[in-house]
């Protein structure tokens, strides 16, 4: 069963404009949140997270966001820039972040020029 | 710092036969973490450790997988024999701690392809 569950395998946005990126998860344990950035042949890379006593956390460009009663983040990445072309994983934990990770599937991101 | 070393990048082999990935934390990461990445999934937890004990290996298929951190630092990760649907990336991770304060660190991985 997919815990986490990201439904767009693929988003497009122009330079400049918001990106947003969706995920949606079944557990109501999870209370901490991460988004994690992959280019290909490198390993995930952190990016930014969020814990269920918050609805919102911004570094820079990034932002996500929490709807606790939905079971839905969010994160956007505005303005786009080129270099934000990744696969962007959405990663779940409970306990705080104490337990395991469990991964959705990834969201390809592709920023034109 | 330097990152999580992994060897070796890419690897192939007949199924049945065995293979083992190498992994070197970033110095002073107490947790280490295996994952494995099937293409067009997300990765999934095969095991980790805290310092060489296992916290948790509930999703190591322990009939052909075993792992160990010696001395707390390097781990290897080995399959013993390998199926097609082993084929996958292999992640190795480190943090300096277990929870949410400690985001994982990740290796490039190893790309194993059994044929």
């Amino acid at each position: 069963d997919q815990q986490v569950k990201q439904n767009s395998p693929s988003l497009s946005v122009q330079e400049g404009r918001i990106s947003i990126l969706n995920c949606d998860y079944t557990n109501s344990m999870f209370d901490y949140f991460l988004w994690y950035k992959k280019y290909p042949a490198e390993g995930p890379t952190f990016l930014i997270s969020i814990s269920s006593i918050k609805d919102k956390n911004e570094d820079g460009r990034f932002t996500v966001f929490l709807n606790k009663s939905a079971k839905h983040l969010s994160l956007h990445i505005v303005p786009s820039q080129p270099g934000d072309s990744a696969v962007y994983f959405c990663a779940a934990s409970g306990n705080f972040g104490n337990e395991k990770l469990t991964f959705g599937t990834g969201t390809r991101l592709t920023i034109i020029p | 710092e330097a990152g999580v070393a992994q060897s070796p990048r890419y690897k192939i082999i007949e199924k049945r036969q065995s293979v083992a990935f190498w992994c070197n934390p970033i110095s002073g990461h107490a947790t280490l973490y295996w994952y494995q990445q099937i293409l067009g999934q997300g990765p999934k937890l095969l095991i980790q450790f805290q310092n060489n004990g296992v916290v948790d290996d509930s999703q190591l298929p322990k009939d052909r997988f075993s792992a160990e951190r010696l001395k707390g630092v390097d781990s290897t990760l080995k399959i013993q024999p390998a199926k097609l649907e082993d084929s996958a990336v292999y992640l190795c991770a480190s943090s300096l701690n277990q929870g949410s304060g400690s985001p994982l660190h990740f290796g490039n991985g190893t790309r194993l392809t059994v044929t």
